[in-house]
């Protein structure tokens, strides 16, 4: 399963942008990159999610680097509700090829302050 | 739209026994994961089901079997518990496989299960 590299956590304050980081210099060509989260008490959360090109959506943008061996989540005004462990994960394969698997690392706590 | 659902929300059992966990999918969903999340680590993937079939599993022994049922619900059971098989165990569904499949997995809240 291809690897990803994490910080072990992140600080910022209330209303200022974030930049997760993520290494996964073994990426290949049909990863996708995945990022989920998890708050406090609950199952992981699905956040975005992108090949090639840099995704926005509503909770945050994926910035992607051109080689794709590195990429960031940007939040772009944290708040308190954002605290939670950040997950950058590979996921082999096209859509629609049935078999999905998450494979998880130990992600980024992000600590937010009011 | 209902999400993933689990029961119980917590359970405490003793080393040796067994275990049933149970899943309910969320709606239109035909491919339910399991995943187990000891702690202070991330989830480690056990297996899949769809369509009542195991789809794929993980470094998990036997002990750890699974069903998934015509409405696709799911149940996860554990033999001969160990004082390691305490975490939190998560259930997540998806619509795999088709048209209408999709990459992102919709988690439930978990099961707590401690074994003492």
């Amino acid at each position: 399963d291809a690897k990803t590299t994490q910080p072990n956590s992140m600080e910022s304050n209330e209303e200022e942008p974030v930049h997760l980081p993520c290494n996964h210099s073994t990426i290949s060509g049909t990863d996708y990159i995945h990022w989920y989260r998890q708050l406090p008490s609950q199952g992981p959360e699905y956040v975005i999610h992108g090949l090639t090109s840099n995704v926005n959506n509503r909770m945050a943008s994926l910035a992607i680097a051109e080689d794709r061996k590195s990429s960031t989540l940007i939040l772009h005004r944290a708040t308190l509700r954002d605290a939670a462990v950040y997950y950058c994960i590979l996921r082999r394969g096209p859509l629609g090829t049935g078999f999905q698997k998450l494979v998880f690392g130990t992600g980024t706590r992000l600590l937010v302050s009011p | 739209e209902t999400g993933v659902t689990q029961s119980p929300t917590h359970l405490i059992k003793t080393r040796g026994q067994q275990v049933t966990l149970r899943c309910s999918s969320q709606s239109g969903h035909n491919t339910v994961s399991w995943y187990q999340q000891a702690l202070g680590q991330g989830p480690q993937f056990i297996f899949q089901y769809y369509r009542e079939e195991e789809n794929g599993r993980g470094n998990f022994p036997p002990r750890f079997s699974g069903l998934q049922f015509p409405n696709y619900s799911s149940e996860l059971n554990v033999n001969a518990l160990e004082l390691d098989d305490s975490a939190l165990y998560l259930c997540a569904s998806t619509q795999g496989r088709g048209p209408r499949s999709t990459d992102t997995q919709y988690f439930g809240p978990g099961t707590r299960l401690t074994v003492l």
